[in-house]
């Protein structure tokens, strides 16, 4: 099956920096989503992207659609305390009955 | 609105006991899906519906079991609760016959320990 790969799988950072996260597939996807889980609550949808080479930003993070539709990145500038979070990348292909698959998510810590 | 609503929160379970996850959502949304996710694992998905009357089996379904008798409710059923099922369940819902798909909204999340 269609399968999304994030690494590492924790992060650490500090306070001001940026980070830059990636997600990688075998299989083509249509549509690509960033989700950021606060601890204790469920995925917030954080970005959504619909075409090949799209950047779309919202506030201080960044992202982009693979050209090759294979990839996606996330970067997150600036960063505080409040970013610390388990973020997901999940792509959509297109078909009936097509699920969001979804990476296993990187861990993000940020030190003060 | 209130988005995705589950209940309960926390639970214990002994093992062999039985326990529904209530998942209820205002939107209006077609679809609904139940996740489970485990420490580094990820979302992994159990059970989905694509309206009401219609569910079908995801990645890991064996062990629970769901219904969809309104648009509204898609309620997670364990029987015989396992160790195995210790996890923190998820709910979401989407709307994919929309121009743009805007992904799926999630709950809170219930946290399951089994005993």
């Amino acid at each position: 099956g269609q399968q999304l790969n994030q690494s590492p799988q924790s992060m650490f950072i500090q306070e001001g920096e940026d980070v830059s996260m990636n997600c990688t597939s075998s299989s083509i996807f249509n549509t690509w989503l960033w989700y950021k889980q606060d601890p204790g609550e469920g995925p917030v949808l954080l970005i959504a992207l619909y075409k090949a080479g799209e950047l779309t930003s919202n506030g201080r993070l960044t992202a982009q659609f693979g050209i090759t539709r294979k990839d996606s990145f996330l970067n997150i500038s600036a960063s505080i305390p409040s970013d610390v979070g388990i973020y997901f990348c999940a792509g959509l292909s297109s078909g009936a009955n097509s699920k969001l698959t979804f990476g296993k998510g990187i861990t993000l810590s940020v030190r003060p | 609105n209130a988005g995705v609503t589950q209940t309960p929160k926390f639970r214990i379970l002994k093992i062999g006991q039985s326990m529904t996850l209530q998942c209820t959502q205002d939107m209006n949304h077609n679809y609904m899906y139940w996740y489970r996710q485990d420490p580094g694992m990820g979302l992994k998905l159990i059970y989905y519906s694509v309206g009401a009357g219609i569910t079908d089996k995801g990645e890991v379904p064996n062990g629970y079991n769901v219904s969809r008798s309104t648009t509204e409710d898609f309620p997670l059923r364990l029987e015989l609760a396992a160790p195995s099922q210790t996890s923190v369940y998820f709910c979401a819902s989407s709307y994919p016959d929309s121009d743009l798909f805007y992904g799926y909204t999630f709950g809170s999340g219930t946290r399951l320990t089994v005993v």
